[in-house]
């Protein structure tokens, strides 16, 4: 879990809120995920930047909405969000070449409970 | 899709034996990578076996890939009640693609 902090740890919100979770990494990396795990579900990819240019939206609700100031930070606004969002948020960076991605370093996650 | 699936979906064992897990998955890859992780937090790398690797040894950790059944497994020796977890494969596409896409997770139990 070094090497990629993610803020807040927890975070409740009512549905007409408006937050954001924030994701830094230290290592160097050229791409940064934001993925959504759910109970007894696979993870799932929500977001990819690379080189801070979004290369993957996998078709996520406008409700969620991704900002990558920079290689080491990335963002998740968060606005009226539904009670079933509720879920781990994970943050993982990772270097990337022409072949293929390698190790993806995480996150420790944000535990978000939507009301 | 690519996506591994992991085999049992739930493992309990006792501590000092032996864990054996299993993930197959559907397309060709150019990696694939074991991740633990502990209840609640995130994801930690455990070991990478590339395409053209057949067995990798990490510690107590041992991982197979078997490219033409699509498929690897990953060996916990002497288990230990701190290797209690959720065990999950992911695999990297070729062709410089940067997706990683994870399977559902083995979760194991070891007994003290």
């Amino acid at each position: 879990e070094t090497g990629v902090t993610q803020t807040p740890r927890h975070l409740v919100m009512g549905m007409t809120n408006k937050k954001s979770l924030k994701c830094e990494q230290h290592l160097g990396h050229n791409a940064m995920y934001w993925y959504k795990q759910s109970a007894k579900k696979p993870l799932e990819l929500m977001f990819v930047y690379n080189f801070k240019e979004q290369t993957e939206n996998n078709s996520v609700p406008s409700r969620f909405s991704p900002e990558c100031p920079n290689s080491s930070h990335l963002f998740l606004h968060l606005h009226t969000l539904q009670p079933e969002d509720s879920a781990l948020y994970l943050c993982a960076s990772s270097q990337v070449n022409r072949v293929a991605t390698d190790t993806q370093y995480f996150g420790p996650g944000t535990r978000l409970t939507v009301l | 899709s690519q996506q591994g699936e992991e085999d049992p979906q739930a493992l309990s064992i006792q501590e000092g034996e032996n864990a054996t897990m299993n993930c197959s998955y559907k397309t060709s890859i150019n990696n694939l990578q074991w991740y633990r992780q502990n209840s609640g937090r995130g994801l930690v790398h455990l070991i990478l076996i590339r395409s053209n690797e057949r067995e990798k040894h990490s510690g107590r950790l041992r991982v197979t890939l078997d490219t033409s059944k699509k498929s690897s497994s990953l060996l916990i020796t002497a288990s230990r009640a701190a290797d209690t977890a959720s065990y999950f494969c992911a695999t990297a596409g070729s062709g410089g693609y940067q997706k990683v896409t994870f399977g559902t997770g083995t979760k194991l139990q070891v007994i003290p």
